[in-house]
């Protein structure tokens, strides 16, 4: 385990309320990614942070923003979650592209 | 959009057979090629980050190599046991480069059948 933790692990909302899912390294790397994992499309990726209050958006950022304010957590906002954000999502860490991605454990999101 | 194309889909093989798939990537701009291993109701893991044309790497009975110049990479697996059942991952930096924004391809299923 790379030392990555997300938060919560699962979570059932409803269409329209906001969401945050969180993600906690001790690994003190530089930079941070949020995908998810849809079936028939892998993994995709929606924002990645390179430093603290550097962020960028992904393949399938609309509907999703971030931040991170510290080196340690990197927060994925849903702001108006839709059904079609159900899906499981990915935090992953690594020192750059050039580098190892490790991952957290995922979080299940279920928007009925 | 960058395209990172995995072939094929899925793989079916028996047990002892050995196995081979492909990801291909753009040519130019070329920083890095990773491969990852996942298995069901698991989180991916990172097996190889290539760097080099002509780059060959070794993990047990994985192994890997790189051509940058015509974009692509193959894993292979040198006689398949069960535990290798996995979807295999390859990843490629796209827009910023080496600033981290790794696209994944949609993986390869490998099933190996006892």
């Amino acid at each position: 385990d790379a030392g990555i933790t997300q938060s919560p692990r699962h979570k059932v909302t409803e269409t329209g309320t906001p969401v945050t899912l969180r993600c906690h390294q001790t690994e003190n790397h530089r930079y941070m990614y949020w995908y998810r994992q849809d079936p028939g499309h892998g993994l995709r990726l929606i924002h990645y942070s390179y430093g603290v209050k550097d962020t960028d958006k992904g393949e399938v950022s609309d509907g999703y923003s971030v931040s991170r304010s510290k080196t340690e957590d990197f927060l994925l906002t849903l702001e108006s979650a839709t059904s079609s954000q159900t899906s499981v999502y990915f935090c992953a860490i690594s020192w750059g592209s050039t580098e190892k991605l490790f991952f957290g454990s995922g979080t299940q999101l279920s928007v009925l | 959009i960058l395209n990172v194309e995995q072939s094929p889909q899925s793989l079916h093989v028996q047990e002892g057979d050995s196995t081979n798939f492909t990801c291909s990537f753009p040519s130019s701009n070329f920083y890095a090629l990773h491969w990852y291993r996942w298995e069901t109701a698991k989180s991916p893991e990172a097996l190889f980050v290539m760097t080099l044309n002509g780059d060959e790497k070794k993990k047990g009975r994985i192994s890997a190599t790189l051509n940058t110049k015509e974009g692509y990479s193959y894993l292979y697996i040198k006689g398949s046991q069960p535990e290798d059942s996995a979807t295999y991952l390859c990843a490629f930096p796209g827009r910023g480069g080496s600033q981290g924004n790794l696209i994944f391809g949609k993986g390869t299923k490998l099933s190996v059948k006892p």
